[in-house]
Formats: structure tokens, C-alpha cells, sequence
């Protein structure tokens, strides 16, 4: 079956100092990615999305994420976090069964002043 | 406002009690789902529909039903309960046929209905 694995389920940062959120996906082929944030007591919002294009792919609030086939990886990164950035974060990909998605387990990010 | 619109937000049950979750979309979107999420399982998809009358099952859709009679309205039906069921429910909707799955249009969601069964 087609998965997606986060690879950690919470992250820990200062603010100020780079995030990194890690995601592997299992596929014979290159799926569409997606990274979703979640903040509290709120819906998901996207972030980004990879669909073979660029493989480097730029998103809201100076967010990024690399696709890298020969690793299967999809990890999100900013340079500098803000206390804003401090929720849950969905690494999702889709392509295989029309019309579905399928998500990792979540990775939740706190900042610490 | 463009929006996904949950309802109820917050509803606690009791076992075998049948109850409806609407969602209601108003960007006249064509595609829209349901998904269930537990914490360390992420979000599961439970029923998706492209069209109106066209569905098709997710992940985990024992337990529920959904209908599509008319574009903005995607209702989730649990006619018999149980604890198990117990979850955050989101509803999403998107603009195309064309599946968001692969990637040609964003997932709207709405702000999730939380289920208790007792």
C-alpha cells in the first residue's frame, strides 16, 4: 500500500533558529506532495504542493519543501521560525486512487521564545 | 466568504443513536470529501464524492454513509454509532473534477466537528 511516513511526531525549535519537518513517501512512481498545516482548533490550510515540476517548491509564509526522488523525501523547511509557526503539520500525497489522499501521521511544532 | 461549513461543531452521543453531520460549500466546487482524525494516525479519508451523485469509499468507510443530491452539500451519516467512532471529523471540498490528488486544485476545509459517543 502507499504510504506516507513523518518521521518525527514532534519537533522542537527556538524561535529564530531553522525548522525541519521530515517526510518519506513509499511509490514506484513521482506522486503529487503536499504539505499541510494545522493550527489549533482550526481546519488545514496548504502550505505547498509538488505536482513534477519544480522539484524545490516555495510556499506561504516562507516555507519550502525538496523533492527528492532518489530518497522518496519531501521534507519542509524555513530558515527562521516564528512563534506563529507553532502547530501541526501534514505531509500528504496523492496520485495514486482517483480522487484520493493519503496523510502522514502529523508532526507538531512547537517554538520556544 | 468562501467557505466549508460544518454541522454540529461539537456533539456527544450515545451508542446506536443515529446522527448527521452536514457540510455545506458555497465556491460551487465539484469535488468533496470527508476525512477522521486521531491523534498519531493523521487524517483518514472516509468518503469522497466528484460530481453530484458519485461517490466512492476512502480509506475507512465502515460505519458511515454519505449522499450527493445537490453540488454543496456532502452530509455524513453515522446510523449506528459506536465509541470507536468517536473522532475529529473534517469535510473538504475542491474546484475540479479533476482530483486533488493529483494536484491540480487546493482542499478547502472546514473548521471540524467534534464526535463523542458515549
Amino acid at each position: 500500500a502507499q504510504s506516507v511516513t513523518q518521521l518525527d511526531s514532534h519537533v522542537s525549535v527556538s524561535e529564530g533558529t531553522p525548522v525541519l519537518l521530515r517526510c518519506n513517501y513509499s511509490s514506484s512512481y513521482s506522486p503529487s506532495l503536499f504539505w499541510y498545516v494545522q493550527h489549533p482548533n482550526k481546519g488545514l490550510q496548504l502550505l505547498l504542493k509538488y505536482t513534477s515540476a519544480a522539484t524545490l517548491v516555495k510556499g506561504i509564509n516562507g516555507f519550502e519543501a525538496e523533492f527528492k526522488k532518489s530518497e522518496t523525501s519531501f521534507h519542509l523547511t524555513k530558515p527562521s521560525a516564528h512563534m506563529s509557526d507553532a502547530a501541526e503539520y501534514f505531509c500528504v500525497r496523492g496520485g495514486t486512487s482517483y480522487g484520493k489522499l493519503t496523510f502522514g501521521q502529523g508532526t507538531i511544532l512547537t517554538v520556544h521564545p | 466568504e468562501a467557505q466549508v461549513t460544518q454541522n454540529p461543531r461539537y456533539l456527544i452521543t450515545v451508542t446506536g443513536k443515529k446522527l448527521t453531520v452536514t457540510c455545506s460549500q458555497n465556491m460551487n466546487h465539484e469535488y468533496m470529501s470527508w476525512y477522521r482524525q486521531d491523534p498519531g494516525l493523521g487524517l483518514r479519508q472516509i468518503y469522497y464524492s466528484m460530481n453530484v451523485e458519485v461517490t466512492d469509499k476512502g480509506d475507512v468507510p465502515e460505519g458511515y454513509k454519505v449522499s450527493r443530491k445537490e453540488k454543496r452539500n456532502f452530509p455524513l451519516i453515522l446510523e449506528s454509532p459506536s465509541p470507536n467512532q468517536t473522532s475529529l471529523y473534517f469535510c473538504a471540498s475542491s474546484l475540479s473534477r479533476v482530483p486533488p490528488s493529483f494536484g491540480a486544485n487546493v482542499l478547502t476545509f472546514g473548521a471540524g466537528s467534534r464526535l463523542t459517543v458515549l
